[in-house]
């Protein structure tokens, strides 16, 4: 059974960089058609799908998000990562990290991990 | 890309079945059957429930089910528990190869 784990500072300054490590057990990065996606949850409100990345590197983003996203992966250590540049409030939310067979669900996530922007 | 709509809240007693709808357009829900829905018990990680419109993953209860017509997609749970009561999220892949979440529906069970 693979199993996610979200890893990271708790705490971001307004302007800067969130980055997030997510670290994939019990399965390798790269075995079958999975895509690695990151997901995120403001306080009360819904789930926002941020982006992903399959293990060649192909990446696909939201939109609204795309501009400040970027998603990589390590195979070598078996994680894949998350960098959000110039955060503001708004992006204060618990981070998932998650993963599905040929990237059209998300068969697999991590536990969460919140992640504050103040000063 | 805009949320998929879902209605915000919906309830039922245990044993009743309840229907959630999911509202695209022809840019995803109705462009493919990748629709999936997910249970969310606040603080833990979400689970899915049901993949490509109406595939239950090995281990999730036969009480859930799932369809679509066109550019709406459902879910069903009959015979509703108690520990049923959850967030409940649709979500689709699109045409531009990314995935969008619904807002989120509340069941409550009374």
């Amino acid at each position: 059974q693979v199993q996610l784990q979200e890893s990271g500072p708790g705490l971001v300054k307004p302007s800067q960089t969130l980055s997030l490590t997510c670290t994939v057990s019990g399965g390798s990065i790269s075995s079958g058609s999975y895509y690695w996606s990151w997901i995120r949850q403001p306080a009360g409100k819904g789930l926002e799908w941020i982006g992903r990345i399959y293990t060649s590197g192909n990446t696909n983003y939201n939109p609204s998000l795309k501009s400040r996203v970027t998603i990589s992966v390590d195979t070598s250590k078996n994680q894949f990562s998350l960098k959000l540049s110039s955060v503001t409030a708004a992006d204060t939310a618990v981070y998932y990290c998650a993963g599905g067979p040929g990237g059209r669900n998300l068969e697999n996530w991590g536990q969460g991990t919140l992640v504050t922007v103040s000063s | 890309q805009s949320a998929l709509t879902q209605s915000a809240s919906v309830s039922g007693s245990p044993g009743q079945s309840i229907t959630i709808s999911c509202t695209g357009t022809s840019s995803d829900v109705g462009a493919y059957n990748f629709v999936s829905w997910y249970q969310h018990h606040p603080g833990k990680a979400p689970k899915l429930m049901i993949y490509e419109v109406s595939n239950r993953p090995s281990g999730v209860s036969s009480r859930f089910s799932g369809s679509k017509s066109g550019n709406t997609a459902s879910l069903t749970i009959s015979g509703l528990q108690a520990e049923d009561e959850a967030d409940y999220y649709c979500s689709s892949y699109t045409i531009s190869n990314t995935i969008i979440f619904g807002g989120g529906t509340t069941l409550t069970v009374l």
